[in-house]
């Protein structure tokens, strides 16, 4: 079982709509979750950190965290084409360590 | 701001060559991670420096890999007899401080290995 699991997609939703994006993880000590998006031959972006069980929002994006239930997601509001990208899900396991690791990611489309 | 800085931005090398990237943090931020992207694939870490501890050097795939930092500035990354599965991104990242903070990257190397 890997540490942390995505669906790699791709995910095709069609413009306005709502995305949403799984990840699942094994390491019950896991403190930390963050998003990011990566275009095609860029780098990483960070674009939503969740610590805590619940949502958090961000303008046309909200994380959600269940550590009950090993679950974390990212849902995008009124989807545009220029969301498209591969999404990738990174989980950090306490303080005591920087490392991050990340899922395979999940390829999103929005079609117009 | 500045954000994290890596150069070469592409690297093309024979096989049995060494390589050395360099990664230049956000200014201030304490922590660096260096991780490498194979195509297609996710993230794999590398190591990680956090102020004068030691680093957690536990991602680094083989002895033939090796990096260095000076205090909180500038990290080097050294390959040593490249091969051919050394082909990859290398990203590296910096963050304000250990564990749970944020981790902002740099643009990578693309490291190819003829």
């Amino acid at each position: 079982q890997k540490e942390v699991e995505q669906n790699s997609g791709p995910l095709s939703v069609p413009e306005g709509a709502i995305a949403s994006l799984n990840c699942t993880y094994s390491d019950r000590g896991s403190q930390s979750f963050f998003w990011y998006r990566q275009y095609s031959g860029k780098s990483p972006e960070l674009i939503m950190f969740i610590y805590s069980n619940g949502d958090k929002e961000d303008g046309r994006f909200t994380a959600q965290l269940n550590k009950a239930s090993q679950y974390v997601s990212l849902l995008i509001r009124d989807s545009q084409p220029s969301d498209s990208a591969t999404y990738l899900c990174a989980v950090n396991r306490g303080s005591n360590t920087g490392k991050l690791i990340f899922g395979q990611g999940t390829t999103l489309q929005v079609k117009p | 701001g500045a954000g994290v800085s890596q150069s070469p931005s592409n690297k093309v090398t024979e096989k049995g060559k060494d390589v050395e990237l360099r990664c230049d943090p956000i200014s201030g931020h304490t922590a660096l991670y260096w991780y490498r992207q194979r195509l297609g694939q996710g993230l794999e870490f590398l190591i990680y420096f956090q102020g004068n501890s030691a680093p957690d050097k536990s991602g680094l795939p083989s002895d033939r890999f090796s990096a260095e930092r000076t205090g909180e500035s500038v990290s080097t990354l050294t390959i040593q007899r490249t091969q051919q599965e050394d082909s990859a991104v290398y990203l590296c990242a910096s963050s304000l401080g250990p564990g749970t903070y944020e981790q902002y990257f740099g643009p990578g190397t693309r490291l190819t290995v003829t």
